[in-house]
């Protein structure tokens, strides 16, 4: 079936821009994650929906990053007035459940390579 | 002390042999383990899970946890050119939400 779908692929926007992210999950999938990957750096969590419950956005960096999720399904994160310190990639992933093992495993999107210049 | 630590590498082995990757974890309300390889330039690909102590094999993989020592590796028997890439590490605590991952390891298997 068809895997975790992210645009746009690559974006380069100038810096005090605002930008959106897609996500579109895997279906059925009823958790999604954020992800930020900056070069040389680990995967960064930054925020996860389940489900219609109260997102969890402990890890944004600053006020300045949002992201919703829309009917359960799509998720767009937006990063307002952009910096340069926040080139990197950023990967969204689904999960089928979050709290049972084996469910619980997160599959990978490929990503949105994001370049403020 | 970071959360989940592993060698950074480059780990090189030549074609064939086996390749053996560790990973570390702080927390020991860790209950889920992940690997993923990662190629240049590209999103990670799930390798193994695992949630028990002990070996899970799938194919030329096996996975171990020993939660006691707070460590999870991965061999690669029979390594191929191809199974170069980052390996990472991630671990999920109990109840969380979010994957914990290490920095990565980066494999190159020598022809």
């Amino acid at each position: 079936g068809a895997g975790v779908s992210q645009s746009p692929s690559n974006k380069v926007t100038e810096k005090g821009k605002d930008v959106e992210l897609r996500c579109d999950p895997i279906s059925g999938h009823t958790a999604l994650y954020w992800y930020r990957q900056s070069l040389g750096q680990g995967l960064e969590f930054l925020i996860y929906f389940q489900g219609n419950s109260a997102p969890d956005k402990s890890g944004l960096p600053s006020d300045r990053f949002s992201a919703e999720r829309t009917g359960g399904s799509v998720s767009t994160l937006t990063i307002q007035r952009t910096q340069q310190e926040d080139s990197a990639v950023y990967l969204c992933a689904s999960s089928l459940r979050f709290m049972a093992p084996s469910t619980d495993t997160q599959y990978f999107g490929p990503g949105t390579r994001l370049t403020v210049l | 002390q970071k959360e989940v630590e592993q060698n950074s590498g480059p780990l090189s082995v030549p074609e064939g042999a086996i390749a053996s990757l560790n990973c570390t974890y702080s927390d020991r309300g860790s209950q889920s383990f992940f690997w993923y390889r990662q190629y240049s330039g590209k999103s990670p690909e799930l390798i193994m899970s695992i949630y028990s102590n002990g070996d899970k094999e799938d194919g030329r993989f096996t996975a171990q946890l020993n939660k006691a020592s707070q460590y999870v590796s991965l061999l690669i028997r029979d390594s191929q050119p191809s199974d170069s890439a980052t390996y990472l590490c991630a671990v999920k605590r109990q109840g969380a939400q979010k994957l914990v991952f290490g920095q990565g390891t980066r494999l190159t298997i020598n022809p």
